[in-house]
């Protein structure tokens, strides 16, 4: 079986300090891990994604992800928040094997940026 | 280049009414999800899509039916609304090898 925990649901920095959002997970097979942003009343956009290339993902608008298999973690980290990654964030497992069909998401985390 | 389109966006039902929700992508990816969205929970999966003519059913299935009957439509059925299905709705479409889901914008549903 798999799963993924968030381990904050809300999140506050100050605009040009560092983001770090927390994801552990579990799963029985080789994962794929993947991170979605959400904007208020839109839909889902993926930041990153790992399917067992480098285990250090770089995403866009300056997010990256390190898979740390020891740990069982996938956290997302920006060097400086701005205030327009202000959204919450969903970090997602899937099976590699069988397609990607079937998302198994974390409960997310909301992260504020103050100015 | 639409990707995944939802309709409607808005919905307000009352229980026991049935309504369909509609999902059509044109990217010609074989695989199509619906997806819940409840405070705190993430996202949950409803229904699944491997191809036409193949459905199954996700972690919450209870209270929706599902068919595929081309690539492009998954429709997603409540024959009997509920005030426990008022969610925010989201239909993805996937391909198989290629990892990222992309996403419909949504249909927020209201049982009252």
């Amino acid at each position: 079986a798999q799963s993924v925990t968030q381990l904050d649901s809300h999140v506050s920095v100050s605009e040009g300090t560092p983001v770090l959002l927390r994801c552990n997970y579990s799963s029985s097979y080789s994962p794929s891990l993947f991170w979605y942003v959400q904007h208020p009343n839109k839909g889902l956009q993926l930041l990153l994604k790992y399917t067992s290339a480098a285990t250090l993902v770089k995403g866009i608008n300056g997010f990256e992800a390190e898979f740390k298999k020891s740990e069982t973690s996938f956290h997302l980290t920006k060097p400086s928040a701005h205030m327009s990654d202000a959204a919450e964030y969903f970090c997602v497992v899937t099976p590699i094997s069988g397609g990607y069909n079937k998302l198994i998401f974390g409960a997310g985390t909301r992260l504020a940026v103050h100015p | 280049n639409a990707g995944v389109t939802q309709t409607p966006k808005f919905q307000v039902l009352k229980t026991g009414q049935s309504m369909t929700l509609q999902c059509a992508q044109d990217m010609n990816h074989e695989y199509m999800s619906w997806y819940r969205q409840d405070p705190g929970m993430g996202l949950r999966l409803i229904h699944y899509s491997v191809g036409a003519g193949i459905t199954d059913q996700g972690e919450v299935p209870n209270g929706y039916n599902v068919s595929r009957s081309t690539t492009e439509d998954f429709p997603l059925r409540l024959l009997s609304a509920a005030p426990s299905q008022t969610s925010v709705y989201f239909c993805a479409a996937t391909s198989q090898g290629e990892p990222e889901a992309f996403f419909g914008q949504g249909t927020r549903l209201t049982v009252v």
